[in-house]
């Protein structure tokens, strides 16, 4: 079983201030995790994924995330928001692809408000 | 390259009826799935294809749901009778069968079903 836990549904900052939206994730296999992002009206997009590889993960526009396993942690983070970082953020988590599990189970979701 | 693209983008019906969800997946991407996006339940599996493997089909949330796919390429989501509470955003993902990009799903922009 997997799930993934989005500790905040609204997060606001202020332009040009740090962005920190936080996950934690519970899985029975070593899981593959990622964040989306879905601006308004807008498909989702693939922000950064960690699959085992470096823990530290540079994804687009500045975005990074941690994986912390003994935290079960893979928070989001970045130095600088801009306005158009305002959008829908989903952590999510899916098995190992060796487990031959593809569903991927979706966080509730953080929305980020940037104030100018 | 063209991405996953999804008809009809808007879809309101009556109570009862029945709806198909149209999915064409990137070119060469042999996984696709399903997934619906409400505003009680956030984001959930429903169903998904990969090659000519029998589906995983644990998301369906009830007999009235059911998906194809043709060919291994296009794939229908079908809703029979459908009730309020089918009202929801259908989202259509595909992925590759290996290499780097095994592990990340792509998004379709979504149907969104209004059931009245």
């Amino acid at each position: 079983a997997q799930s993934v836990t989005q500790l905040d549904s609204h997060v606001s900052v202020s332009e040009g201030t740090p962005v920190l939206l936080r996950c934690n994730y519970s899985s029975s296999y070593s899981p593959s995790l990622f964040w989306y992002v879905q601006h308004p009206n807008k498909g989702l997009q693939l922000l950064l994924k960690y699959t085992s590889a470096a823990t530290l993960v540079k994804g687009i526009n500045g975005f990074e995330a941690e994986f912390k396993k003994s935290e079960t942690s893979f928070h989001l983070t970045k130095p600088s928001a801009h306005m158009s970082d305002a959008a829908e953020y989903f952590c999510v988590v899916r098995a190992a692809m060796d487990t031959g599990r593809r569903a991927l189970t979706f966080g509730s979701g953080t929305r980020l408000q940037v104030q100018p | 390259g063209a991405g996953v693209s999804q008809s009809p983008s808007n879809k309101v019906t009556e109570k009862g009826k029945d709806v198909e969800l149209r999915c064409d997946p990137i070119s060469g991407h042999t996984a696709l799935y399903w997934y619906r996006q409400s505003l009680g339940q956030g984001l959930e599996f429903l169903i998904y294809f990969q090659g000519n493997s029998a589906p995983d089909k644990s998301g369906l949330p009830s007999d009235r749901f059911s998906a194809e796919r043709t060919g291994g390429s296009v794939s229908t989501l079908t809703i029979q009778r459908t009730q309020q509470e089918d009202s929801a955003v259908y989202l259509c993902a595909s992925s590759p069968l290996a290499g780097e990009r095994a592990d990340t799903q792509y998004f379709g922009p979504g149907t969104r079903l209004t059931v009245l």
